[in-house]
């Protein structure tokens, strides 16, 4: 079975400083990794994803993550936040296929101070 | 703007109610999903339609009964709820089960007097 763990529950930064916000999975087979953000009030909303090739994978709002398999870890990182970036990060993973599944992580508050 | 649309935003109901949650997508998406979300946790999987057929059930009680009419609507109909069901319901669609990405609504939130 997969797992997702986000050790931080809560990240603080400086507006204009960088983050990385951090992801682990567990599974003995191939996966598919996402993050999601959770703006207060709102729905969830696909921030990038892997599914195969490049590790290095480029989302929306300038954020990215790596795919490190030997890690087996997915974080996600931006180089200048801002203030508008404070909100709730969902990593997730699926197996794909007949039994797809997300299975998310706890989340990661991310708190950009002025 | 999200394309999965959620009405109501806010619904409010004793436990003696009869509700109904709606959901609705027009990107021709195949998979639609049901999640219950408490504050400061992540979604809880409910329920998955394929091709407008229930294909998992998460052993969800029974006063949830889902339903999906067609394949851009889904329901959740609501029946003599308890205090603990108060979440924020939220509803996805994807292309199909596979890997395609789930895209999410905005939710429901509920409060069960």
């Amino acid at each position: 079975a997969q797992s997702v763990t986000q050790l931080d529950s809560q990240v603080p930064v400086f507006e204009e400083a960088p983050v990385e916000l951090r992801c682990n999975y567990s599974s003995s087979v191939s996966v598919y990794l996402f993050w999601y953000v959770q703006y207060p009030n709102q729905g969830l909303q696909l921030l990038l994803k892997y599914l195969s090739g490049s590790t290095l994978v480029k989302g929306i709002n300038g954020f990215e993550a790596e795919f490190n398999k030997s890690q087996t870890s997915f974080h996600l990182r931006k180089p200048s936040v801002h203030i508008s970036d404070t909100a709730e990060y969902f990593c997730a993973v699926s197996r794909g296929g007949a039994t797809n599944k997300l299975i998310f992580g706890t989340g990661t508050l991310l708190a950009v101070q002025p | 703007d999200t394309e999965v649309t959620q009405t109501p935003k806010h619904l409010v109901m004793g436990m003696t109610n009869k509700k109904s949650l709606k959901c609705e997508q027009h990107m021709g998406h195949r998979a639609m999903y049901w999640y219950k979300q408490k504050a400061k946790k992540p979604p809880e999987l409910m329920f998955v339609y394929s091709y407008e057929k229930l294909s998992i059930n998460e052993s969800v009680p029974s006063r949830f009964s889902p339903e999906c009419p067609n394949s851009s609507l889904l329901n959740l109909h609501l029946h003599a709820l308890q205090p603990e069901d108060s979440a924020l319901y939220l509803c996805a669609s994807s292309v199909d089960r596979t890997l395609e990405p789930q895209h999410f609504g905005d939710g429901t939130r509920l409060s069960i007097l």
